[in-house]
């Protein structure tokens, strides 16, 4: 079974508008921590926010929040006011068990990506 | 704060000969670091985790002798593709785990993309 399910591989949206991208996560341990980065065609990952599972509030980080519903085990990424910069493909991740481990060896679980793409 | 190098960014090789890729972390010291393979259009695949002064650990299905990971420092990884071949061409990235603010993050590196010829 999949740890991380991104069910949408591409998504529209319109310069200005918000937008929510999709991350389901499955996992039987208490703590764990959920990411979220952003690839651009250039490769590189770039982080956008984190959130714990003990954490009590949505994270969020200027125009990124992060709507986590943890009976849901989702963790949602929703964008404010798109930017044409923010086209790139979008992965959520997860860190089983508390920090100093996870998983097998601490790495991080990605699922499949949502290529976001900002129209002008 | 928490920077991964990873050099070089692209490289081009010829068949049969091995390529040699190296993450550093700048600004701190990364016990542990992650490799992890991506072909066009699909997520991180984790390869292997080298641990500093150990013995990589592969994952099931990666063939150690052909992806030989040191990681002799604190602050040096590498990994070599050894004997390449074409279907050995796809996006190399590194990953740190480093502790800052009480928390746990992950830094990347740039990214390699290798091609086999």
């Amino acid at each position: 079974a999949q740890k991380i399910t991104q069910t949408q591989p591409g998504m529209f949206v319109q310069e200005k508008e918000a937008v929510t991208l999709d991350c389901t996560y499955d996992t039987s341990d208490q703590s764990y921590g959920l990411f979220w980065y952003k690839q651009p065609s250039s490769g590189e990952m770039i982080f956008l926010i984190y959130q714990g599972s003990y954490d009590e509030q949505n994270a969020t980080e200027g125009r990124y929040s992060l709507n986590f519903q943890k009976a849901r085990k989702s963790a949602n990424l929703v964008i404010s006011a798109s930017q044409l910069g923010d086209s790139a493909m979008y992965f959520c991740a997860m860190r089983e068990g508390p920090g100093n481990y996870g998983g097998s060896q601490g790495n991080l679980i990605f699922g499949k990506g949502t290529k976001l793409s900002v129209k002008p | 704060g928490a920077v991964v190098s990873q050099h070089p960014s692209r490289v081009i090789c010829k068949s049969g000969t091995s390529v040699k890729i190296e993450c550093r972390s700048l600004d701190f010291q990364a016990t542990t670091m992650f490799w992890y393979r991506q072909f066009p259009k699909q997520s991180l695949m984790l390869m292997a985790t080298s641990n500093e002064g150990s013995k990589a650990t592969y994952e099931q299905g990666v063939e150690k002798d052909k992806f030989l990971i040191n990681h002799a420092s604190l602050t040096l990884s590498t990994l070599t593709v050894t004997s390449a071949h074409p279907e050995d061409s796809s996006f190399y990235i590194c990953s740190a785990r480093y502790y800052r603010d009480n928390n746990y993050g992950y830094t990347f590196g740039s990214g390699t993309r290798l091609t086999v010829v």
